[in-house]
């Protein structure tokens, strides 16, 4: 149990164009998601939290306009990364949770490259 | 604020123990061990909540010293299926928020 499916998997796009970036959660309801982003070899870094049915909490240094985040179900958040740029190439991973202090079901991460 | 985790890397030989910390300048409500193989989304391993408790599963064990606002995880006669990276996440609330991933340890089980 407890599968969390993140859609697509690999994308390239072009400078300036928008992707949007979709985590489900398969079989259980996630109250909160989290995005992540990460870069080789190193650590998870939290963008936002996104608890259904309110706006995402971003941390510092993210900007909003840039990656917006909806979390409209209790079984889909969603991602996009506006006007994308090259320095925007990363390897993105959302994870999911019923509640909190429960455990973070991660999705296996999108490889986006921007061109 | 990101925990620190150390040692960044270690390589054990097979049935070799090794312990990987996990620290935090700020006050720590719980702490969520993970594990990552290459190309792979993290794994969970066990959560530990305020109160200094001790987990364990099989050989792959934890402890959370609030005090100190630190947490250890032990991995016992290792195997080669414990290679990975291994991530510590803390929180900053009592509700799980804002969950902060340290830079992780590279682990390396050799036969």
């Amino acid at each position: 149990g407890a599968v969390v499916s993140q859609h697509p998997s690999r994308v390239i796009c072009k400078s300036g164009t928008s992707v949007k970036i979709e985590c489900r959660s398969l079989d259980f309801q996630a109250t909160t998601m989290f995005w992540y982003r990460q870069f080789p070899k190193q650590s998870l870094m939290l963008m936002a939290t996104s608890n259904e049915g309110s706006k995402a909490t971003y941390e510092q240094g993210v900007e909003k306009d840039k990656f917006l985040i909806n979390h409209a179900s209790l079984t889909l958040s969603t991602l996009t990364v506006t006007s994308a740029h090259p320095e925007d190439s990363s390897f993105y991973i959302c994870s999911a949770r019923v509640q909190g202090n429960s455990p973070l079901h991660f999705g296996n991460g999108t490889r986006l490259t921007v061109t | 604020q990101q925990p620190v985790q150390s040692p960044q890397a270690v390589i054990l030989r097979e049935g070799e123990d090794a312990v990987i910390n996990c620290s935090s300048s700020k006050a720590l409500y719980s702490v969520h061990w993970y594990r990552q193989k290459h190309g792979e989304a993290p794994v969970f391993l066990m959560i530990l909540l305020k109160g200094g408790e001790q987990k364990g599963h099989e050989k792959i064990s934890a402890s959370f010293n609030e005090k100190k606002q630190q947490s250890s995880l032990y991995l016992t006669a290792s195997q080669l299926s414990y290679s990975g990276t291994y991530f510590c996440g803390t929180s900053r609330d009592n509700a799980g928020n804002m969950l902060t991933f340290g830079g992780g340890t590279r682990l390396m089980v050799k036969p």
